[in-house]
């Protein structure tokens, strides 16, 4: 596609459910990254892959949070056992790889209830 | 480490009037910086973006910004603005290979503009 697509756009869940969220980065691009952004503030940076390699997850908030992109290009973020305080938009982002800034998609609001 | 302060939480103006939304960063190393816009119900937008060379540097609806070394300061300005630019404003800054391509963001500036 023509940018970076995100799915679901918005998620319920209940407080101890698994979710996963999906990616789909522009097609080629290298680089992806996944950001959470809790409201009011800016998007905070989880995790950074080259390819399928996950060379940053300083970002990941805890052993709940996973993600991977196994064959290089889409990418799932899974958050386990679901908190309240995991409520946020998430956001997704690609880049060629050389240029340091990244296209976004429109987010995954994710409300735990 | 990378931070980065947006002063203004909240800017109101007034159609056509003059605008700054400010931000400071710290960083021990280069840094690439950026705006990047989030209007109602979209994602983010690069809106500019300083690599290197000229430290002014303009968007194409008329934003710009210069980067100030000694102040740690990209300023976002623009003389005129329009209804349509009320939007969420993001300012961040990279430092390439050296932070490992992390980008991190500030808390954002709501750009009001009043008819």
């Amino acid at each position: 596609g023509a940018g970076v697509s995100q799915s679901p756009r918005y998620k319920v869940a209940k407080r101890g459910q698994d979710v996963a969220l999906r990616c789909d980065p522009i097609s080629g691009h290298v680089s992806l990254f996944w950001y959470q952004q809790a409201l009011g503030q800016g998007p905070e940076f989880l995790t950074y892959f080259q390819n399928e390699a996950q060379l940053d997850k300083s970002g990941l908030p805890s052993d709940r949070f996973f993600a991977e992109r196994p064959e290089g290009s889409v990418s799932t973020l899974k958050i386990q056992r679901t908190q309240q305080e995991d409520s946020a938009v998430y956001l997704c982002a690609s880049s060629p790889g050389g240029p340091p800034w990244a296209f976004f998609g429109q987010g995954t609001r994710l409300t735990v209830v | 480490a990378q931070s980065v302060t947006q002063l203004d939480s909240q800017v109101p103006v007034f159609e056509e009037a003059p605008v700054e939304l400010r931000c400071n960063y710290s960083s021990s190393v280069s840094v690439y910086l950026f705006w990047y816009v989030q209007y109602p119900n979209q994602g983010l937008q690069l809106l500019l973006k300083y690599l290197s060379g000229s430290t002014l540097v303009e968007s194409i609806n008329g934003f710009e910004a210069e980067f100030n070394k000694s102040q740690t300061s990209f300023h976002l300005r623009k003389p005129s603005v329009h209804i349509s630019d009320t939007a969420e404003y993001f300012c961040a800054v990279s430092e390439g290979y050296t932070g490992g391509f992390k980008t991190i963001f500030g808390a954002g500036t709501r750009l009001f503009v009043k008819a």
